[in-house]
């Protein structure tokens, strides 16, 4: 079966460094590659989209790398802060639209 | 404001009901998702639909329905068929169903069978 997954356990850091997660994917190649951050009890928000020809995507302190070869996306968040603590979500759609996500990683940032 | 709603925010269910959840957008968006979220889980998907009059199942649609009569609107009723309904529900669009278009998600159900 298709699967895409992402490290389970939560990623503690201290204020100022820069987290790292990792989406790994199985099977088929997404063309494209998302990331949305999740608080708490409320819906995911999109942070970016990369795509398959595109080794890395940045958008402020968020940085994103795809690697096909590996099967593998990773999120880096620079200069990470206290309000960057959130889950985050990698999700890939298959050619029909439909979306498929990952668990998540929970990202907690200390002072 | 253009966005995604959903309601009630917290609903309370007896077990043997059936219960219908809303999902409204004013986004004009074709593309719409039902997603179901355990705690410590991931988003799976019970339903989508591409386009007015037209839906697909997601991965775990059993005990659930849905209906897509206006672009707006797509709500899903949760059937006294589903063993489990217990959880949060997140409705999303997107412009279309192409495998390049991020989803805006609504502030999502929290479903409590009692």
């Amino acid at each position: 079966s298709q699967k895409i997954e992402q490290n389970s356990e939560a990623l503690n850091i201290q204020e100022g460094k820069t987290a790292t997660l990792t989406c790994n994917y199985t099977n088929y190649s997404p063309a494209y590659l998302q990331w949305y951050r999740q608080d708490p009890g409320r819906g995911p928000v999109f942070l970016l989209l990369i795509r398959e020809n595109e080794k890395e995507k940045r958008k402020e302190r968020l940085k994103v790398t795809f690697d096909t070869t590996l099967k593998q996306s990773l999120f880096h968040i620079t200069a990470s802060q206290p309000a960057d603590s959130a889950t985050y979500l990698c999700a890939r759609t298959d050619s029909w639209g439909k979306f498929q996500f990952g668990a998540g990683t929970q990202v907690v940032v200390t002072p | 404001d253009g966005g995604i709603t959903q309601s009630p925010k917290y609903l309370f269910r007896k077990e043997g009901q059936n219960v219908t959840l809303s999902c409204e957008q004013n986004l004009n968006h074709d593309a719409m998702y039902w997603y179901r979220q355990d705690p410590g889980q991931g988003l799976r998907l019970i339903y989508y639909s591409q386009i007015v009059n037209d839906f697909q199942k997601g991965d775990i649609a059993e005990g659930y329905s849905v209906s897509r009569e206006k672009k707006e609107s797509f709500p899903l009723t949760v059937t006294s068929a589903q063993k489990n309904p217990t959880a949060f529900y997140l409705c999303a669009s997107s412009i279309g169903g192409g495998t390049y278009n991020e989803q805006f998600f609504g502030p999502g159900t929290r479903l409590t069978v009692l």
